[in-house]
């Protein structure tokens, strides 16, 4: 199975900042990358698909980049609404695997 | 729009079988463009797939290496909707389960999710 590592675990940031989490495959997963953000008692909501993509109603605030194994996802200015967990996962083959999760806090 | 609707019990006793179903508005379970998922939750576990149902002019079945043994998912045509069974579980399968949708393997669209615990 491909593993996926996030970091940093958790950070803490204010309204308005500049925010970057990066996520490492255990091998190359060519550009097959997605990020999700997950508020408490909901579900992940796709945010980014192969590697930089925007999924449609996404803020253009998001960006990701990213191929081969190092991977980015990048807020321009947060808002008090992004306040939640990141999650990285490879959609490059089966079994589907996710990162750890990075909780992003006031 | 696609809409999943997930039901079943939040309690399940140890050694019995976990039961869910997701409904599908809005796509069809035999598309031949998209994947059916179960994925859970759980702070021990983080975010792990379980495995999938998916048409393409025949159905197929992919499972976790972690499951594998216990685990059934499948599709129901007649009311467009699929299930995952969970046999002889026990607390480790304590967790939030969520089925989604996957169309080259992102899950673009997810159930509401349902605590399941395993407890006598």
């Amino acid at each position: 199975d491909i593993q996926m590592t996030q970091s940093p675990s958790s950070l803490s940031a204010s309204v308005g900042d500049r925010v970057t989490i990066t996520c490492r495959a255990s091998q190359s997963i060519t550009s097959s990358l997605c990020w999700y953000q997950q508020k408490p008692g909901k579900a992940p909501n796709l945010l980014i698909y192969a590697s930089s993509s925007l999924q449609s109603g996404v803020p253009s605030r998001f960006s990701a980049s990213g191929s081969g194994t190092d991977f980015t996802l990048t807020i321009s200015s947060l808002q008090p609404e992004d306040f939640a967990t990141y999650y990285c996962q490879q959609s490059y083959s089966s079994p589907l695997t996710f990162g750890g999760g990075t909780k992003v806090e006031i | 729009q696609v809409q999943l609707q997930q039901s079943g019990p939040g309690l399940v006793k140890p050694s019995q079988t976990l039961s869910l179903t997701c409904a599908i508005a809005g796509d069809s379970v035999s598309s031949n463009s998209a994947g059916w998922n179960w994925i859970r939750q759980s702070p021990s576990r983080g975010l792990e797939w379980l495995g999938r149902t998916y048409y393409r002019s025949k159905w197929y079945n992919d499972y976790a290496v972690s499951v594998k043994s216990r685990i059934t998912i499948n599709p129901d045509t007649s009311k467009n909707q699929f299930s995952l069974q969970l046999t002889s579980v026990t607390p480790e399968d304590t967790a939030v389960y969520y089925c989604a949708r996957t169309t080259y393997r992102r899950g673009d669209i997810w159930g509401q999710g349902t605590m399941v615990t395993v407890s006598s």
